[in-house]
């Protein structure tokens, strides 16, 4: 069976420094993967997807990059974090040519 | 423009009784539509995806969609105090830069289950 594995769960980080979210799926090949944000009142925000090793998409501009190293590891980066990235940080996958979207238990990152 | 509206309640309702939970969106295309249910602090799990016209019935849920109105909605029958969450409401509209369909997600109806 496929699993989705995020960490870290709980971030607490200063305002500037880095950031480093890290997401792997186990049990398939080739899925479609994304990161989403969801912020304190607001809904889920789409921030990155990508089809296959080193194809990133970005559906909106921010502070943050992805990168997919790996068919199932799919990582978000920020080299300076902002009072506005904080929120709840949600990996999820698809599998190609489907559209069920199974997502991780989420990492959640306050900036202070 | 991609949206998904719903009403963000909270959404009370006595345990034992129908909740029910509306959505709307923008893009008449959509084919494709999901039910998320998202505990407090967790992730959202999917409960009910929806491709047709007409109900489809899920144990206690059943999903209604009308394409011509662009609506779909979640029934929960005999509700109970653990269908409390929020829940999102989820369309496919393929993504500007091609290559993937997500899913665009309302931001979520509050509900409580009133024991």
């Amino acid at each position: 069976s496929q699993t989705i594995h995020q960490w870290p769960a709980t971030l607490v980080q200063p305002v500037g420094s880095p950031l480093s979210l890290e997401c792997t799926v186990e049990g398939t090949s080739n899925p479609n993967l994304y990161w989403y944000r969801q912020a304190a009142g607001r809904g889920l925000q789409l921030l990155f997807y990508s089809v296959g090793i080193g194809q990133i998409s970005s559906e909106v501009p921010q502070n943050l990059s992805a990168s997919r190293p790996q068919d199932r590891q799919f990582i978000l980066s920020s080299k300076k974090l902002l009072l506005s990235d904080s929120g709840f940080y949600l990996c999820a996958w698809e599998p190609i040519g489907g559209n069920v979207l199974t997502f991780g238990a989420g990492s959640r990152l306050t900036v202070l | 423009q991609k949206e998904v509206e719903q009403n963000s309640g909270p959404l009370s309702v006595p345990e034992g009784a129908i909740a029910s939970l509306n959505c709307t969106y923008s893009d008449r295309g959509s084919q494709s539509f999901f039910w998320y249910r998202q505990y407090s602090g967790k992730s959202p799990e999917l409960i009910m995806s929806i491709y047709s016209n007409g109900d489809k019935e899920d144990g206690r849920f059943t999903a209604q969609l009308n394409k011509a109105s662009q609506y779909v909605s979640l029934l929960i029958r005999d509700s109970q105090p653990s269908d409390s969450a929020t829940y999102l409401c989820a369309v496919i509209f393929r993504y500007s830069g091609g290559g993937a369909d997500g899913l665009t997600f309302g931001k979520g109806t509050h509900l409580i289950i009133q024991p």
